[in-house]
């Protein structure tokens, strides 16, 4: 088993681009979830997918979109990057919402120039 | 929503000695987990412990739910345990993890 998979590792985009950040997990797990980690700090929640079909906002979600693509997939898209977006995004994935253990992916590392 | 507190923020430490990092939260928790993040950046699932005590190998947990904190223990520390221990909490209603600060771990030859 992979377990979360993230693409791309590294990427660097100029203000005003776009992007989408793709998660896969091969668990078979309900829920699924983007975090932000800015330097010295914890992470942040994004945007989380209960389960195939729902999604929910999080602690900091402005700026961003997610698709939860089917139970396996979950992107995250940036529709016009800014500055402030420059971050080291992870997936996760548990079996049950917030009440289990979450499972993270190794991180996509995005800076905004 | 949930406060969590980590305490040391930073912690320097011989190669086999013992220590504690303490996670202060604000609320009642049905989730709490500890996590490390190595060198490379990556997440560790250490343990998921909202109460009780836990034991893997060298590192051990507990939760004391009722007065609201949980520990780490780590012991006969090796220089591959370096790195920031979080801590993160669910609880009541909130439908998300809040991640402490985290303490960072430098564990010296």
């Amino acid at each position: 088993n992979a377990g979360v998979t993230q693409t791309p590792k590294f990427q660097v985009l100029k203000t005003g681009q776009s992007m989408t950040l793709q998660c896969a997990q091969d668990m078979n797990h309900n829920s699924m979830y983007w975090y932000r980690q800015d330097p010295g700090m914890g992470l942040r929640l994004i945007y989380y997918s209960a389960s195939e079909g729902t999604t929910d906002k999080g602690e900091v979600p402005n700026g961003y979109n997610v698709s939860r693509l089917n139970k396996r997939e979950f992107s995250l898209r940036l529709e016009s990057a800014a500055p402030s977006q420059t971050s080291v995004y992870f997936c996760a994935s548990s079996e049950m919402l917030v009440v289990d253990t979450q499972y993270f992916g190794p991180g996509t590392r995005l800076t905004v120039l | 929503g949930i406060q969590v507190e980590q305490s040391p923020p930073d912690l320097i430490l011989q190669e086999g000695a013992n220590s504690t990092l303490r996670c202060n939260f604000s609320d009642s928790v049905n989730n709490l987990q500890w996590f490390h993040q190595n060198p490379w950046g990556q997440l560790i699932n250490l343990f998921y412990i909202p109460s009780g005590t836990k034991q893997n190998g060298r590192l051990s947990a507990t939760t004391v739910a009722t007065e609201r904190y949980s520990l780490l223990y780590i012991s006969s520390s090796q220089t591959t345990d370096s790195g920031v221990y979080f801590c993160a909490v669910g609880g009541g209603s909130a439908r998300q993890l809040t991640f402490g600060s985290g303490t960072q771990l430098t564990v010296l030859p």
